[in-house]
């Protein structure tokens, strides 16, 4: 059981450049979430999936696009990269069974954009 | 909307000291609480949840009590240790839980030998 995977672990994009992050779970989770990680500014939600074929936005969805075509994977596309998306990203999931809702994260992915 | 404020650091602190962090939400509805743990170059990892009011949560020496009349969640530990030092984050359910997690934005704590 790898819980909650993400690919790369670090990148450096130049800007205009597009990416997509990758994100899988196998706990069978039917909530999947991307978030953001800035200095001094916890994290904030980008976008989030409560199954396969629907997604929404969260706090910070500008220049991110994302799909859910199963239930295990949820990747986060940059379609063109700024100096401003610079920051760490997380990937959790959740299961809908249940009250509480916890969420399980990845190691996350360092990205740098020049 | 929802939001959580917390101490910010970095709270420094000598080994075997009484730690507490402050936690308190705003919040519509009965959202779960929680604290997560982020050790340096890690991931989060949850610490401890509370589901309702009167709720303690506890691990690792840690505990929070979820206070609905303060809309508070206060994580203590009665002697932290070197291991402790991390930046802890609290946080709350957003609606029922399918759309993520609101946190507030971390406290660093360094525990000094």
């Amino acid at each position: 059981n790898a819980g909650v995977t993400q690919t790369p672990k670090f990148q450096v994009l130049k800007t205009g450049q597009s990416m997509t992050l990758q994100c899988a779970q196998d706990m069978n989770h039917e909530y999947m979430s991307w978030y953001r990680q800035d200095p001094g500014m916890g994290l904030r939600l980008i976008h989030y999936s409560v199954g396969a074929g629907i997604t929404d936005q969260g706090e910070v969805p500008n220049g991110y696009n994302v799909s859910r075509s199963t239930t295990e994977d949820f990747p986060l596309r940059l379609l063109s990269a700024a100096p401003s998306q610079t920051s760490v990203y997380f990937c959790a999931s959740s299961s809908a069974a249940g009250t509480s809702y916890e969420q399980y994260f990845g190691p996350g992915t360092r990205l740098t954009v020049t | 909307g929802n939001s959580v404020t917390q101490m910010e650091g970095p709270v420094t602190l000598s080994e075997e000291a009484f730690l507490t962090i402050n936690c308190t939400y705003t919040a519509t509805g009965y959202p779960s609480l929680f604290w997560y743990v982020q050790y340096p170059g890690e991931g989060l990892q949850l610490l401890l949840k509370a589901t309702k009011a009167d709720d303690k949560g506890s691990n690792k020496g840690f505990e929070a009590t979820y206070r609905k009349e303060t809309t508070s969640f206060h994580l203590e530990k009665g002697s932290v240790q070197v291991s402790d030092s991390a930046v802890y984050f609290c946080a709350l359910s957003r609606g029922g839980g399918a759309d993520g997690l609101t946190f507030g934005k971390g406290t660093h704590l360094i525990i000094q030998p």
